[in-house]
């Protein structure tokens, strides 16, 4: 198993130009998630999906959509890029769905290191 | 807004000595997970605990929640180079439906 993947591993971007992040899992995992992890912040949601076919807001959405393409694929897009969207993005996945406890243990991809200039 | 936060954000030893890192957090929660991040890499879960669990083992790893004072602790025995890494905890909230991460702390441990 690969778990989750992630790509590309590092982009970058001009201000204004757009982007698709990918993230796929081979965990059969009901939920997914974005992350966005920058320097002395943590990790914070960007968005959520707890099972195919939903999406849900998460505490940074601003700037961002998301596709739950299938079970196993969550895109994240950025339509405009700006500089305060350098950071790193995480996907993570894990078996919670709509009936379980999104709070179980999550399964985080490599990242990708976006640049924006 | 960050519900759990580290204590120290960083921290320095020796080969062979145990490491103690603290978590404080604001609300009622369901579990409480422990996450190391090497540099350059994504999280990977080490432990998890439950609110009515107060004392964790895992190899060289123990936790404990306090949930009277809302913090843990996570202890690394006989620390070793390898275990150099950045150290999160993240909460699940009784009132949420997802993980909420602290900022973390940086462990370093001199060979």
């Amino acid at each position: 198993n690969a778990g989750v993947t992630q790509t590309p591993k590092f982009q970058v971007l001009k201000t204004g130009q757009s982007m698709t992040l990918q993230c796929a899992q081979d965990m059969n995992h009901n939920s997914m998630y974005w992350y966005r992890q920058d320097p002395g912040m943590g990790l914070r949601l960007i968005y959520y999906s707890a099972s195919e076919g939903t999406t849900d807001k998460g505490e940074v959405p601003n700037g961002y959509n998301v596709s739950r393409l299938n079970k196993r694929e969550f895109s994240l897009r950025l339509e405009s890029a700006a500089p305060s969207q350098t950071s790193v993005y995480f996907c993570a996945s894990n078996r919670a769905g709509t009936s379980g406890r999104a709070g179980e243990t999550q399964y985080f991809g490599p990242g990708t290191r976006l640049l924006v200039l | 807004s960050q519900q759990g936060e580290e204590d120290p954000q960083a921290l320095s030893i020796q080969e062979g000595e145990n490491a103690t890192m603290n978590c404080s957090y604001k609300t009622s929660i369901n579990n409480l997970q422990w996450y190391r991040q090497n540099s350059g890499r994504g999280l990977v879960h080490l432990i998890l605990i439950r609110s009515n669990e107060r004392e964790k083992h895992s190899g060289r790893l123990r936790v404990t929640l306090d949930t009277s004072k809302k913090s843990s602790s996570l202890l690394i025995t006989a620390s070793r180079a390898a275990d150099t890494a950045s150290y999160f905890c993240a909460t699940d909230e009784t009132s949420g439906s997802r993980l909420t991460f602290g900022e973390g702390t940086q462990l370093t441990v001199n060979p």
